[in-house]
Protein backbone atom coordinates (compact mmCIF):
# COMPACT_ATOMS: atom_id res chain seq x y z
CA UNK A 1 0.00 0.00 0.00
CA UNK A 2 1.09 3.55 -0.81
CA UNK A 3 -0.65 5.33 1.44
CA UNK A 4 0.48 9.25 0.48
CA UNK A 5 3.72 9.52 -1.68
CA UNK A 6 5.51 12.97 -1.85
CA UNK A 7 8.22 13.98 -4.67
CA UNK A 8 10.78 14.86 -5.19
CA UNK A 9 12.13 13.26 -1.80
CA UNK A 10 15.10 15.90 -2.06
CA UNK A 11 15.59 19.00 -3.65
CA UNK A 12 18.19 22.09 -3.74
CA UNK A 13 17.30 25.58 -5.09
CA UNK A 14 18.90 29.29 -5.39
CA UNK A 15 17.35 32.03 -4.01
CA UNK A 16 14.39 33.37 -6.61
CA UNK A 17 14.08 29.76 -8.05
CA UNK A 18 10.11 27.89 -8.27
CA UNK A 19 9.20 24.83 -7.55
CA UNK A 20 5.93 22.84 -6.97
CA UNK A 21 6.24 19.72 -4.61
CA UNK A 22 3.99 16.71 -5.16
CA UNK A 23 1.22 14.53 -2.97
CA UNK A 24 -0.64 12.16 -3.67
CA UNK A 25 -2.79 9.40 -1.72
CA UNK A 26 -4.61 6.59 -2.38
CA UNK A 27 -6.49 6.02 0.83
CA UNK A 28 -9.82 7.63 -0.85
CA UNK A 29 -9.29 10.77 1.83
CA UNK A 30 -11.03 13.86 1.31
CA UNK A 31 -8.79 16.20 3.48
CA UNK A 32 -4.76 16.68 2.59
CA UNK A 33 -2.39 19.29 4.44
CA UNK A 34 1.03 20.58 3.84
CA UNK A 35 3.12 21.09 7.08
CA UNK A 36 6.48 22.14 7.03
CA UNK A 37 9.05 21.30 9.77
CA UNK A 38 11.76 22.57 11.22
CA UNK A 39 14.52 21.75 14.72
CA UNK A 40 13.31 22.57 17.43
CA UNK A 41 9.16 24.24 15.98
CA UNK A 42 7.84 20.84 15.65
CA UNK A 43 5.22 20.80 12.87
CA UNK A 44 3.78 24.21 11.37
CA UNK A 45 0.58 23.68 9.07
CA UNK A 46 1.13 25.84 5.87
CA UNK A 47 -2.19 24.85 3.99
CA UNK A 48 -4.66 22.36 3.57
CA UNK A 49 -7.87 21.19 1.86
CA UNK A 50 -10.66 19.88 3.23
CA UNK A 51 -12.55 18.39 0.39
CA UNK A 52 -11.99 18.79 -3.03
CA UNK A 53 -12.04 22.01 -4.31
CA UNK A 54 -11.72 23.61 -1.41
CA UNK A 55 -8.03 25.03 0.09
CA UNK A 56 -7.11 27.13 3.34
CA UNK A 57 -4.23 28.84 5.09
CA UNK A 58 -2.81 27.37 7.89
CA UNK A 59 -0.34 29.24 10.67
CA UNK A 60 2.38 29.54 7.99
CA UNK A 61 0.98 30.22 4.75
CA UNK A 62 2.98 33.03 3.91
CA UNK A 63 5.14 32.58 0.24
CA UNK A 64 3.21 29.37 -0.71
CA UNK A 65 0.52 28.63 -3.07
CA UNK A 66 -1.32 25.15 -3.09
CA UNK A 67 -3.25 23.42 -5.68
CA UNK A 68 -5.98 20.67 -4.71
CA UNK A 69 -5.82 18.97 -8.50
CA UNK A 70 -8.25 16.48 -7.49
CA UNK A 71 -9.05 14.29 -4.72
CA UNK A 72 -5.67 12.46 -4.71
CA UNK A 73 -3.25 15.10 -5.33
CA UNK A 74 -2.50 18.18 -3.50
CA UNK A 75 0.63 20.74 -4.68
CA UNK A 76 2.49 22.84 -2.68
CA UNK A 77 3.86 25.76 -5.02
CA UNK A 78 7.07 27.92 -3.74
CA UNK A 79 7.01 31.02 -6.46
CA UNK A 80 10.19 32.78 -5.47
CA UNK A 81 12.26 30.63 -2.89
CA UNK A 82 14.06 31.91 0.05
CA UNK A 83 16.55 30.75 2.12
CA UNK A 84 13.86 30.90 5.59
CA UNK A 85 11.89 28.26 3.26
CA UNK A 86 14.83 25.98 3.75
CA UNK A 87 13.15 22.63 5.77
CA UNK A 88 11.13 19.37 5.51
CA UNK A 89 8.04 19.61 4.03
CA UNK A 90 5.45 16.96 5.35
CA UNK A 91 2.22 16.14 3.23
CA UNK A 92 -0.61 14.18 5.15
CA UNK A 93 -3.94 13.03 4.33
CA UNK A 94 -7.21 11.56 6.81
CA UNK A 95 -10.83 10.90 6.16
CA UNK A 96 -13.03 13.40 7.87
CA UNK A 97 -16.75 13.82 8.23
CA UNK A 98 -19.41 13.81 11.19
CA UNK A 99 -17.81 11.16 14.35
CA UNK A 100 -14.82 10.29 12.62
CA UNK A 101 -11.36 11.13 14.37
CA UNK A 102 -8.99 9.31 11.86
CA UNK A 103 -5.22 10.49 12.79
CA UNK A 104 -3.36 12.06 9.71
CA UNK A 105 -1.70 9.96 7.41
CA UNK A 106 2.13 11.70 6.45
CA UNK A 107 4.30 11.07 3.68
CA UNK A 108 7.88 10.56 3.99
CA UNK A 109 8.97 14.24 3.61
CA UNK A 110 10.70 16.74 0.62
CA UNK A 111 13.77 17.87 2.43
CA UNK A 112 14.37 21.42 0.67
CA UNK A 113 17.79 23.27 0.94
CA UNK A 114 17.28 26.46 -0.50
CA UNK A 115 21.05 28.38 -1.10
CA UNK B 1 -4.76 30.84 20.06
CA UNK B 2 -4.59 27.28 20.74
CA UNK B 3 -0.80 26.04 21.95
CA UNK B 4 0.03 23.02 22.69
CA UNK B 5 3.72 22.57 24.86
CA UNK B 6 5.45 19.28 25.70
CA UNK B 7 8.12 19.03 28.46
CA UNK B 8 10.43 17.46 28.42
CA UNK B 9 11.86 18.15 25.26
CA UNK B 10 14.66 16.10 25.69
CA UNK B 11 14.51 13.08 27.78
CA UNK B 12 17.77 10.95 28.31
CA UNK B 13 16.58 7.09 29.78
CA UNK B 14 18.44 3.76 30.85
CA UNK B 15 17.01 0.99 29.73
CA UNK B 16 14.13 -0.59 31.89
CA UNK B 17 13.44 2.58 33.58
CA UNK B 18 9.81 4.43 33.65
CA UNK B 19 8.69 7.87 32.53
CA UNK B 20 6.56 10.10 31.68
CA UNK B 21 6.13 12.83 28.67
CA UNK B 22 3.70 15.79 29.66
CA UNK B 23 1.21 17.35 26.84
CA UNK B 24 -0.16 21.11 27.80
CA UNK B 25 -2.29 22.50 25.78
CA UNK B 26 -3.66 26.06 26.07
CA UNK B 27 -7.71 25.31 25.19
CA UNK B 28 -10.51 23.39 25.26
CA UNK B 29 -10.53 20.38 22.89
CA UNK B 30 -12.13 17.20 23.03
CA UNK B 31 -9.24 15.24 20.14
CA UNK B 32 -5.58 14.70 20.96
CA UNK B 33 -3.06 12.74 19.15
CA UNK B 34 0.09 11.32 19.78
CA UNK B 35 2.68 10.81 17.02
CA UNK B 36 6.32 8.82 16.98
CA UNK B 37 8.87 9.74 14.66
CA UNK B 38 12.22 8.01 13.97
CA UNK B 39 15.29 10.18 12.79
CA UNK B 40 14.64 11.26 8.83
CA UNK B 41 11.61 9.27 8.84
CA UNK B 42 7.86 10.16 8.65
CA UNK B 43 5.06 10.16 11.66
CA UNK B 44 3.50 7.32 12.17
CA UNK B 45 0.06 7.91 14.31
CA UNK B 46 0.40 5.78 17.85
CA UNK B 47 -2.79 6.99 19.74
CA UNK B 48 -5.72 8.79 19.40
CA UNK B 49 -7.45 9.99 22.39
CA UNK B 50 -11.26 11.52 22.71
CA UNK B 51 -12.59 11.90 25.38
CA UNK B 52 -11.43 12.86 29.26
CA UNK B 53 -10.37 9.85 30.62
CA UNK B 54 -9.47 8.41 27.72
CA UNK B 55 -6.16 5.70 28.53
CA UNK B 56 -4.99 4.02 25.23
CA UNK B 57 -2.04 1.34 25.67
CA UNK B 58 0.66 -0.53 22.93
CA UNK B 59 3.27 -1.93 24.15
CA UNK B 60 5.39 -0.49 26.47
CA UNK B 61 3.91 2.74 25.92
CA UNK B 62 0.38 4.38 27.80
CA UNK B 63 -1.47 7.55 27.02
CA UNK B 64 -4.19 9.34 28.38
CA UNK B 65 -6.13 12.48 28.38
CA UNK B 66 -7.54 14.53 31.00
CA UNK B 67 -9.70 17.01 29.16
CA UNK B 68 -10.24 19.10 32.65
CA UNK B 69 -6.79 19.63 32.86
CA UNK B 70 -6.07 20.21 29.67
CA UNK B 71 -3.49 17.68 29.68
CA UNK B 72 -1.87 14.35 28.33
CA UNK B 73 0.79 11.72 29.28
CA UNK B 74 2.52 9.50 27.31
CA UNK B 75 3.67 7.36 29.73
CA UNK B 76 6.97 4.64 28.92
CA UNK B 77 6.99 1.78 30.85
CA UNK B 78 10.54 -0.43 31.30
CA UNK B 79 12.45 1.74 28.27
CA UNK B 80 14.08 -0.44 25.61
CA UNK B 81 16.50 1.00 22.70
CA UNK B 82 13.51 0.72 19.77
CA UNK B 83 11.61 3.39 21.46
CA UNK B 84 14.29 5.62 21.22
CA UNK B 85 12.71 8.64 18.45
CA UNK B 86 10.86 11.93 18.96
CA UNK B 87 7.51 11.88 20.02
CA UNK B 88 5.02 14.67 19.04
CA UNK B 89 1.42 14.80 20.79
CA UNK B 90 -0.93 17.15 18.52
CA UNK B 91 -4.32 18.80 19.87
CA UNK B 92 -7.44 19.41 17.27
CA UNK B 93 -8.38 23.03 16.88
CA UNK B 94 -11.86 22.54 16.48
CA UNK B 95 -13.71 21.85 19.98
CA UNK B 96 -17.17 20.18 19.54
CA UNK B 97 -17.26 20.34 15.66
CA UNK B 98 -16.05 17.99 13.23
CA UNK B 99 -11.84 17.25 12.79
CA UNK B 100 -9.87 20.34 12.40
CA UNK B 101 -6.59 21.41 12.14
CA UNK B 102 -3.84 20.03 14.51
CA UNK B 103 -1.30 21.98 16.41
CA UNK B 104 1.37 20.09 17.41
CA UNK B 105 3.88 20.37 20.47
CA UNK B 106 7.73 20.60 19.46
CA UNK B 107 8.31 16.73 20.20
CA UNK B 108 10.25 15.07 23.17
CA UNK B 109 13.43 13.69 21.65
CA UNK B 110 13.56 10.30 23.76
CA UNK B 111 17.15 8.41 23.76
CA UNK B 112 17.07 5.22 25.38
CA UNK B 113 20.85 3.95 26.31
CA UNK B 114 21.95 0.54 27.64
Amino acid sequence: NAGVTQTPKFQVLKTGQSMTLQCAQDMNHNSMYWYRQDPGMGLRLIYYSASEGTTDKGEVPNGYNVSRLNKREFSLRLESAAPSQTSVYFCASNRIHTGANQPQHFGDGTRLSIL
Amino acid sequence: ELKVEQNPLFLSMQEGKNYTIYCNYSTTSDRLYWYRQDPGKSLESLFVLLSNGAVKQEGRLMASLDTKARLSTLHITAAVHDLSATYFCAVDSNYGGSQGNLIFGKGTKLSVKP
